[in-house]
């Protein structure tokens, strides 16, 4: 079965520090990464996909990175609108399992 | 085309009371899923249409849930007898295939049910 750890859980940042998001992963043949992101009562919004190690996305201030064991999602220069909770999530095995596998979320406030 | 829509973005029943949520995918989308969340956990696959088939249902669907998605459209979630266990966010994704099967899932707002 597919598994996703996030790390940390919470995150307090000061406006502008930057810092770094972990998604580990165990998965039967990764087939794609995918980082969201989450505004408290909405659904998940797509920000990345990342599909073989090494791999490197960009999005303003964020910047998704992929290994064969993790994924890095870093924050640069934040500001308060960057407060969100960022899901990570793996699809993984035979051709047909089209199912995500979620991790729990880094949950991140940006502090002015 | 503005995306993944849900209907009713919120529901309040009393336990033992049948539910029924709708889903329309972005237009063309020929994948459509769902997904349940509870407060402090990552969404949980429940069940994934290609078309009008249902090619797979996760474990946590039990036989009070079914869902349909008559003609490739829209997609409808029913809950019978709901259990105050059944309390989460609903949540609808659509994509079409992409390269080598892969494809970005893009969700809806979600209906938030609530049993009381």
């Amino acid at each position: 079965e597919d598994q996703v750890t996030q790390s940390p859980e919470a995150l307090r940042l000061q406006e502008g520090e930057s810092s770094s998001l972990n998604c580990s992963y165990t998965v039967s043949g990764l087939r794609g990464l995918f980082w969201y992101r989450q505004d408290p009562g909405k659904g998940p919004e797509f920000l990345f996909t990342l599909y073989s190690a090494g791999e490197e996305k960009e999005k303003e201030r964020l910047k998704a990175t992929l290994t064969k064991k993790e994924s890095f999602l870093h924050i640069t220069a934040p500001k308060p609108e960057d407060s969100a909770t960022y899901l990570c999530a793996v699809q993984g095995g035979w051709y047909g399992n089209n199912r995500l596998a979620f991790g729990k979320g880094n949950q991140v406030v940006v502090i002015p | 085309d503005t995306g993944v829509s849900q209907d009713p973005r919120h529901k309040i029943t009393k336990r033992g009371q049948n539910v029924t949520f709708r889903c329309d995918p972005i237009s063309e989308h020929n994948r459509l899923y769902w997904y349940r969340q509870t407060l402090g956990q990552g969404p949980e696959f429940l069940t994934y249409f290609q078309n009008e088939a249902q090619l797979e249902k996760s474990r946590l669907l039990s036989d009070r849930f079914s869902a349909e998605r008559p003609k490739g459209s829209f997609s409808t979630l029913e809950i019978q007898r709901t259990e105050q266990g059944d309390s989460a966010m609903y949540l609808c994704a659509s994509s079409t295939t992409g390269f080598s099967g892969m494809d970005e899932q893009f969700f809806g707002p979600g209906t938030r049910l609530t049993v009381l």
